[in-house]
């Protein structure tokens, strides 16, 4: 059972825009920024979203993140094949003093 | 660039331990914070705790507590992760990652990750 709650999957068509939602608390997303990352098959996780809406230099602009209250949201535009992965969404806990994490949602171009 | 390098894969015995390595390139060693970070086998990243490698300062999960040890060697910019009294449900990849710039002692984020070390617990 993971602290923050994400949808298990979500699928859209090339071109498309999908959001993935990820619920957390007042000790977690509510009071703490949220990082997103993006699990290709077998590799390792890879920084997507930083404190909320930020993107690292190389992610590409159609990646983009926001939070409200004890909710953030990943969206992704402009749905490519290549976008097929797992996406975590991550937040700090203060009562837990410790990172935590969504169970992650399996994103499926078709 | 930035580059964390894990150890091989091990294969454990329950009740053994293990200790993987992860070694860092690409930076100042003592200036970030280093997360270790597990995935079980189609589940999902379960954070295990963090090491402070300027002074070796260590913050764990709660569920690791008493069973984990994380140490660092500044002198090849080494963080290991130990892990005792094996189980299989420990049976996993083992993550390290290193904090982003943003990091303090309240809060910490997981930025570049290494490439991961499979962990089996098999008798």
């Amino acid at each position: 059972q993971s602290v923050l709650t994400q949808p298990p999957s979500a699928s859209g068509t090339p071109g498309q825009r999908v959001t993935i939602s990820c619920s957390g608390s007042s000790s977690n997303i509510g009071s703490n920024y949220v990082y997103w990352y993006q699990q290709l098959p077998g590799t390792a996780p890879k920084l997507l979203i930083y404190r909320n809406n930020q993107r690292p230099s190389g992610v590409p602009d159609r990646f983009s993140g926001s939070k409200s209250g004890t909710s953030a949201s990943l969206a992704i535009s402009g749905l490519r094949s290549e976008d097929e992965a797992d996406y975590y969404c991550a937040a700090w806990d203060d009562s837990l003093s410790a990172v935590v994490f969504g169970g992650g949602t399996k994103l499926t171009v078709l | 660039q930035v580059q964390l390098v894990q150890s091989g894969a091990e294969v454990k015995k329950p009740g053994a331990s293990v200790k993987v390595s992860c070694k860092a390139s690409g930076y100042t060693f003592t200036s970030y914070y280093m997360h270790w970070v597990r995935q079980a086998p189609g589940q999902g990243l379960e954070w295990m705790g963090i090491i402070n490698p300027s002074g070796g300062s260590t913050s764990y999960a709660q569920k690791f507590q008493g069973r984990v040890t994380m140490t660092r060697d500044t002198s090849t910019s080494t963080v290991y992760m130990e892990l005792s009294s094996l189980r299989s449900e420990d049976t996993a990849v083992y993550y390290c990652a290193r904090g982003d710039p943003y990091c303090s002692s309240t809060s910490c984020y997981p930025n570049y990750w290494g490439q991961g070390t499979l962990v089996t617990v098999s008798s």
